[in-house]
């Protein structure tokens, strides 16, 4: 069954403190894996896409990692801020047919002062 | 600003109520997406239309009715839904398959069903 799981479940971490999220997944074959940042009532907004090829890609102080042999992704947050606060969502793409885009149950990322 | 525009953001109706979702999108995209996402579960697709053909039904109740008039537009009808098909709705858009193109999110219609 094609899965994806993230942890941990929820965060709270320091103004200004690095904080690192994993992501794995089942789904195959696959064909990318995306990190989306949904803050609360609000849509997803994509911050990386990675391909099978791709073992890191950084967005300011977002950077992505992926290791395809374990099926694992890791999402690192740099000198975080309060707008940080939302939901991480990673979301893994098979090579087929719509059905094929699973989304992990998130991470809920609290920072405070 | 996505590019992808969801009225109303909030919306709330009784079991017998017909109401509509609507979702606009200005980005020029051939693909819109209905998603059901439910408080601390994933997100679920519910229905992809491509080029304005229905191409995906993701074993969704007939009370829930998707209308796609256009490339630009998508509309979900809703019927004599249940208190559990309350959540956040969100329309999606993106320029070809998901195996390559962009998912682009609109800010989501907040339902609730009383």
């Amino acid at each position: 069954k094609n899965q994806v799981e993230q942890s941990p479940q929820s965060l709270i971490i320091l103004e200004g403190k690095n904080c690192t999220l994993q992501c794995n997944y089942t789904v195959s074959p696959f064909s990318n894996l995306r990190w989306y940042k949904q803050d609360t009532g609000r849509g997803p907004v994509s911050l990386t896409i990675m391909t099978f090829s791709e073992n890191t890609k950084s967005n300011g102080r977002y950077t992505a990692t992926l290791d395809a042999d374990t099926k694992q992704s890791s999402l690192h947050i740099t000198a975080s801020q309060l707008s940080d606060s939302a939901s991480y969502i990673c979301v893994v793409m098979g090579k087929t047919s719509y059905d094929k885009v699973i989304f992990g149950p998130g991470t809920s990322l609290s920072v405070i002062p | 600003e996505t590019g992808v525009t969801q009225t109303p953001r909030h919306l709330v109706m009784g079991m017998t109520n017909k109401k509509s979702l609507k979702c606009e999108q200005h980005l020029g995209h051939n693909a819109m997406y209905w998603y059901k996402q439910s408080a601390k579960k994933p997100l679920e697709l519910m229905f992809v239309y491509s080029l304005e053909e229905r191409v995906e039904n993701n074993s969704v109740p007939s009370r829930f009715s998707p209308e796609c008039p256009n490339s630009s537009h998508l509309f979900l009808h809703l019927h004599t839904l249940q208190p559990e098909d309350s959540a956040l709705y969100l329309c999606a858009s993106s320029h070809g398959d998901l195996r390559t193109g962009e998912l682009f999110f609109g800010e989501g219609s907040r339902l609730t069903v009383l």
